[in-house]
């Protein structure tokens, strides 16, 4: 599974849009990418995933450019409530979704 | 539909003792997988059960075990505790099939060994 690059820590405001970039290097041909979230003292949340080009849901786009070795999270209007942990992962959809490499996360601080 | 649910939420042990923890999947979820947490090491694989066989294993000691049993639930057991054993316990389940890359995590077993 491709290793994953972000940063350790990011600062923001309400109502800001925050954007993290993960780097994903070696991601292979059948690699998907995929977001989490994290509050302390509680599982992971599925964000967003995607393959190529640009996902939107209700709460994220994702943004992956051509070459797929990076990917940018993008979260509209921030909260107060979205300081949290966000981990980029590449997951093999195949058999392999049980085996998720997180790496250390970016945690994101949201100031009033 | 229900979450995960893990049980106990909260445990207190000695080394050298032994715990086991449980996990309850979401209905119809045939893939469970856990993972340890930890400030220094962060979220780290520890295995995954796909219909009662253990499908990936992580880079942990024998003490660390797990099973699933065919309604899906696993269990985990670490026997002769260690105090660098003290951690937050993750189960996440998935369909499991191809195609399903998102994982359903719990909230967790928080384990403290004294």
């Amino acid at each position: 599974l491709a290793k994953t690059t972000q940063p350790i820590s990011m600062d923001s405001y309400e109502g800001q849009e925050v954007n993290i970039t993960c780097s994903h290097n070696n991601i292979a041909t059948n690699d998907y990418i995929t977001w989490y979230q994290q509050f302390p003292s509680q599982g992971p949340r599925f964000i967003i995933q995607g393959y190529k080009t640009k996902v939107t849901n209700e709460v994220a786009s994702l943004f992956i450019p051509a070459d797929r070795k990076s990917s940018t999270l993008s979260l509209p209007r921030v909260s107060l409530s979205d300081t949290a942990v966000y981990y980029c992962l590449v997951v093999l959809l195949d058999t392999n979704a049980g085996k998720s490499t997180f790496g250390d996360g970016t945690t994101l601080t949201v100031k009033p | 539909k229900a979450g995960v649910t893990q049980t106990p939420r909260y445990l207190i042990k000695t080394r050298g003792q032994q715990v086991t923890l449980s996990c309850s999947p979401i209905s119809g979820h045939r893939s469970v997988s856990w993972y340890q947490q930890t400030p220094g090491q962060g979220l780290q694989f520890l295995f995954e059960y796909f219909s009662e066989t253990q499908r990936n294993k992580g880079n942990f000691p024998g003490r660390f075990s797990g099973r699933q049993f065919s309604n899906s639930r696993s269990e985990m057991n670490v026997s002769t505790l260690e105090l660098g054993d003290s951690a937050l316990y993750l189960c996440a389940s998935s369909r499991g099939g191809p195609g399903t890359g998102e994982l359903f995590f719990g909230e967790g077993s928080r384990l403290t060994v004294l």
